[in-house]
């Protein structure tokens, strides 16, 4: 079944606790991409990927960061977690043409709390 | 800042109406792509058009483009109560070196009451 999985799907942490959450899609997509989900803010993205070693800021990138060392997974890490980084974190992943991203296949989303 | 918005933030219509919602966004795209939510799950797909398109079909939906307006619309035609979800539009953008940030708005809450 083609899929985008992430791990965990529920984590309460404390501040300052370094943590990783894990995504891999199994649909060979170059595009992936990290967004947070906040009320009355909508999707904002975090960071991107257009293929495996090539990663780029989205609009709200402070305080997180990525790898792309394989094509099926996108790690998002959190060094030094804070309150304000309390969220519901989707993970998306997409084939890319010469015209931008595709259709978006959605993760469940990881709903973080930070103490 | 946010690329797209939605409008209206919220809609509530009976089985059976038509249901409109729109999007604007302020920078050129390549693509524009409409997803629906239901509450708090991961994002569907429901159709992409392309800057160089003004109108598409899918089913019971149908979308416009108009890119001298920088506006879509999203047209949910004889909803039903399974419609009920918040909707979403997502523009892309060139961002350097053929990078593609990917933008959605806020979303539209839409109610289909039965």
């Amino acid at each position: 079944e083609a899929q985008v999985t992430q791990n965990p799907r529920y984590l309460i942490t404390v501040t300052g606790k370094k943590l990783t959450v894990t995504c891999s899609q199994n649909m060979n997509h170059e595009y992936m991409s990290w967004y947070r989900q906040d009320p009355g803010l909508g999707l904002r993205q975090i960071y991107y990927s257009m293929n495996v070693e090539v990663t780029d800021k989205g609009d709200v990138p402070e305080g997180y960061k990525v790898s792309r060392k394989e094509k099926r997974n996108f790690p998002l890490i959190l060094e030094s977690p804070s309150p304000n980084q309390t969220s519901l974190y989707f993970c998306a992943s997409s084939l890319y043409r010469d015209r931008g991203p595709g259709e978006q296949f959605f993760g469940p989303g990881t709903r973080l709390t930070v103490l | 800042s946010q690329q797209g918005e939605e409008d209206p933030q919220a809609l509530s219509i009976q089985e059976g109406e038509n249901a409109t919602m729109n999007c604007s966004y302020k920078t050129s795209i390549n693509n524009l792509q409409w997803y629906r939510q239901n509450s708090g799950r991961g994002l569907v797909h429901l159709i992409l058009i392309r800057s160089n398109e003004r109108e598409k079909h899918s089913g019971r939906l149908r979308v416009t483009l108009d890119t001298s307006k920088k506006s879509s619309s999203l047209l949910i035609t004889a909803s039903r109560a399974a419609d009920t979800a918040s909707y979403f539009c997502a523009t892309d953008r060139e961002s350097g070196g053929s990078n593609y940030k990917l933008t959605f708005g806020k979303g539209t809450l839409l109610t289909v009451n039965p």
